[in-house]
């Protein structure tokens, strides 16, 4: 069974720096695997989609790298701004199935003016 | 831009009740699903719904079923409403993988029920 893991749960940044958001996935046959923003009591916002062939996108300030053979995923923010503080979350989609998401439990950011 | 749109934020019930959650997106996405989201246990799938009247089981489809008539509605039903089913639902909705980009889809998500069972 496939399982996600996003470490750390939760990280305090001043403003300004770059980080790095981990996850890693247990099965590496996946389809694609995609990174979500959540605000609190909020749903889902979608930021990057990484198709399983692909190794990164760029999205702005964002950029999401994928190594398959590895299990691993990282999202890259840079500059970070108070804004960008709310629960970053990882999923994949295993190949064959192409509907059903797995999910990390999530990275809590919190971005200090 | 794609919008997914959950009936209610949030919903008091009583333990015994039938409830219904709606869910409705206006970009003809033939996917449509339904998670639920608890504190620890991250989000886990309920339901999932591939075209009209079709539906599949996710994770943890005990207590659920779902309805799906049109394509623009998926609708999560509650048969008799239990205090452990008090959790925040969200719905999300995709085109199928074999189309666009590569046959990938992102799904997007409504901003959740938040549901309390009394």
């Amino acid at each position: 069974k496939q399982e996600v893991t996003q470490i750390p749960a939760a990280l305090s940044v001043p403003e300004g720096e770059n980080l790095v958001l981990n996850c890693s996935f247990t099965d590496s046959a996946i389809y694609n695997l995609q990174w979500f923003r959540q605000d609190p009591g909020k749903g889902l916002t979608s930021l990057l989609l990484i198709q399983s062939s692909q190794r990164e996108q760029t999205s702005g300030r964002l950029n999401a790298s994928l190594d398959k053979s590895s299990g691993r995923s990282t999202l890259y923010i840079a500059a970070s701004q108070p804004g960008d503080s709310a629960t970053y979350l990882c999923a994949v989609i295993l190949g064959g199935s192409a509907r059903q998401l797995t999910f990390g439990s999530g990275t809590q950011l919190t971005v200090l003016p | 831009d794609v919008k997914v749109t959950q009936s209610s934020r949030y919903l008091v019930k009583r333990t015994g009740e039938k409830v219904f959650l709606e869910c409705v997106q206006d970009m003809d996405h033939e996917n449509m699903f339904w998670y639920r989201q608890d504190p620890g246990l991250g989000l886990r799938l309920i339901y999932f719904s591939y075209d009209v009247k079709m539906k599949e089981k996710g994770d943890i489809p005990e207590g659920y079923s779902v309805s799906r008539e049109k394509k623009e509605r998926f609708s999560l039903i509650l048969e008799s409403a239990s205090t452990n089913q008090t959790s925040m639902y969200l719905c999300a909705s995709s085109l199928p993988a074999t189309s666009g980009q590569g046959g990938n889809q992102p799904q997007y998500f409504g901003d959740g029920t938040r549901l309390s069972i009394l």
